[in-house]
């Protein structure tokens, strides 16, 4: 049977590298997706948005791709820095603009 | 960007004892406000959507009586949890919505329950 308690997914990268999050969601109607960055025992934090009419978007170090034939989003993080370590969730809107969070991924970056 | 503010950040209680939790938009007017439960590891799941001057909309499992939401002004959304028990130990989380930018939401702090 399934475990009780989820494991958050770990990505583990170097600093200086090149880190790339994942994301599948469940809705084919979500016309807008957010990136929030959560660090430990503090609220999300807001990265970088996108609607569904674009396929990718850049901010300052991020970009998120989506790709809505396999509805599927990602986060890119250039140049990863040590703060950056933190849990990232990506999240869609619903029609009552509640946000259905992800599972999250945990980033670990090393020295 | 704006700042909501939740209160208090951490609080530690008895079993059967009512917690009162509040979430604060500082310099926007929110129609609605969020919140949101978070256990260790996992994501954040929504518990109810308040708004402005209206019951809140509670999800699916969410008992109304036992997480009571009062959204009494545009800027201040309470989380009052009555009769707390272990299993109410947690992350909670309140989210506002400006009032006319429909999908931009913005997160406090949280507040970490402990009950024992």
């Amino acid at each position: 049977g399934e475990s009780v308690g989820l494991h958050l997914p770990t990505l583990s990268v170097q600093e200086g590298d090149n880190s790339i999050i994942n994301c599948a969601y469940s809705n084919s109607a979500s016309d807008y997706f957010i990136w929030y960055k959560q660090e430990s025992g503090k609220g999300p934090q807001f990265i970088i948005d996108i609607r569904s009419n674009m396929d990718k978007r850049q901010g300052q170090r991020v970009t998120v791709l989506l790709n809505k034939t396999v509805k599927h989003l990602s986060l890119q993080i250039a140049a990863t820095q040590p703060g950056d370590s933190a849990v990232y969730f990506c999240a869609e809107n619903t029609s009552g603009y509640a946000l259905n969070f992800g599972k999250g991924t945990s980033l670990l970056v090393t020295p | 960007g704006a700042v909501v503010s939740q209160h208090p950040s951490r609080v530690i209680c008895k079993s059967g004892t009512s917690v009162k939790i509040e979430c604060r938009s500082l310099d926007f007017q929110a129609t609605t406000m969020f919140w949101y439960r978070q256990f260790p590891k996992q994501s954040l799941m929504l518990m109810a959507t308040s708004n402005e001057g209206s019951k809140a909309t509670y999800e699916q499992g969410v008992e109304k009586d036992k997480f009571l939401i009062n959204h009494a002004s545009l800027t201040l959304s309470t989380l009052t949890v009555t009769s707390a028990h272990p299993e109410d130990s947690s992350f909670y989380i309140c989210s506002a919505r400006l009032a006319l930018a429909k999908n931009i939401q913005y997160f406090g702090a949280g507040t970490r329950l402990s009950v024992l």
